[in-house]
């Protein structure tokens, strides 16, 4: 069974600390999304990744296809980035996978 | 910019309704999915379609169908509600082909009472 594993679960942070999220894959898949949920549930894409690195403000996503493996990066963390991440997984069957999210806490 | 709409975003329904969430897209995507969102399980996959007609169950299609007619809507049905069906149900949508980016409804949370 295809699986995407995220870590750390749970993490808090000081305003200004630089974050990682990791996310890995057990299969080849041809692409990978970073999402952002706030509460009230709606969903927003952050990245879609299929290699390489992106880059929007102070964030930065990350891909190792070899090593199946992406990280998610905050820098400068504020308050307002508090939202559970969660890292998508798009098979070469078209089928969608979750890892279970992470839950950021920025505190002031 | 690409929507994909829900129904509705919050539903409250007696236990043993027929229960419709709908999900429209507005980009002729090819594929289409409906997920629960439970505490502690986070996103699971119910059924996903890659055509129209055409559906494949994912992890937990147990008390579920769904119905792609059109190829811009997807809907899922619950044909007997029940309490354990109590959840957040997000529809997502993408293309077919290479990488692609996957776009999401905004979230229908049911209540089953």
């Amino acid at each position: 069974k295809n699986e995407v594993e995220q870590s750390p679960q749970n993490l808090t942070a000081q305003e200004g600390e630089f974050i990682t999220i990791n996310c890995s894959y057990s299969v080849g898949i041809s692409a990978l999304h970073w999402l952002q949920q706030h509460p009230g549930g709606g969903i927003v894409s952050l990245f879609m990744l299929s290699s390489g690195k992106k880059k929007h403000g102070r964030l930065i996503a990350t891909i190792n296809i070899q090593e199946k493996h992406s990280s998610l990066h905050i820098t400068a963390s504020h308050p307002r980035d508090s939202a559970v991440y969660i890292c998508a997984v798009m098979y070469n069957n078209n089928d969608m996978r979750f890892g279970a999210g992470t839950r950021l806490t920025v505190k002031p | 910019d690409v929507k994909v709409t829900q129904s509705s975003r919050y539903l409250v329904k007696r236990t043993g309704e027929k229960v419709f969430l709908e999900c429209v897209q507005d980009m002729d995507h090819e594929n289409m999915f409906w997920y629960r969102q439970d505490p502690g399980l986070g996103l699971r996959l119910i059924y996903f379609s890659y055509d129209v007609k055409m559906k494949e169950k994912g992890d937990i299609p147990e008390g579920y169908s769904v119905s792609r007619e059109k190829k811009e809507r997807f809907s899922l049905i619950l044909e007997s509600a029940s309490t354990n069906q109590t959840s957040m149900y997000l529809c997502a949508s993408c293309y077919s082909t290479g990488a692609v980016e996957a776009f999401f409804g905004q979230g229908t949370r049911l209540t089953v009472v």
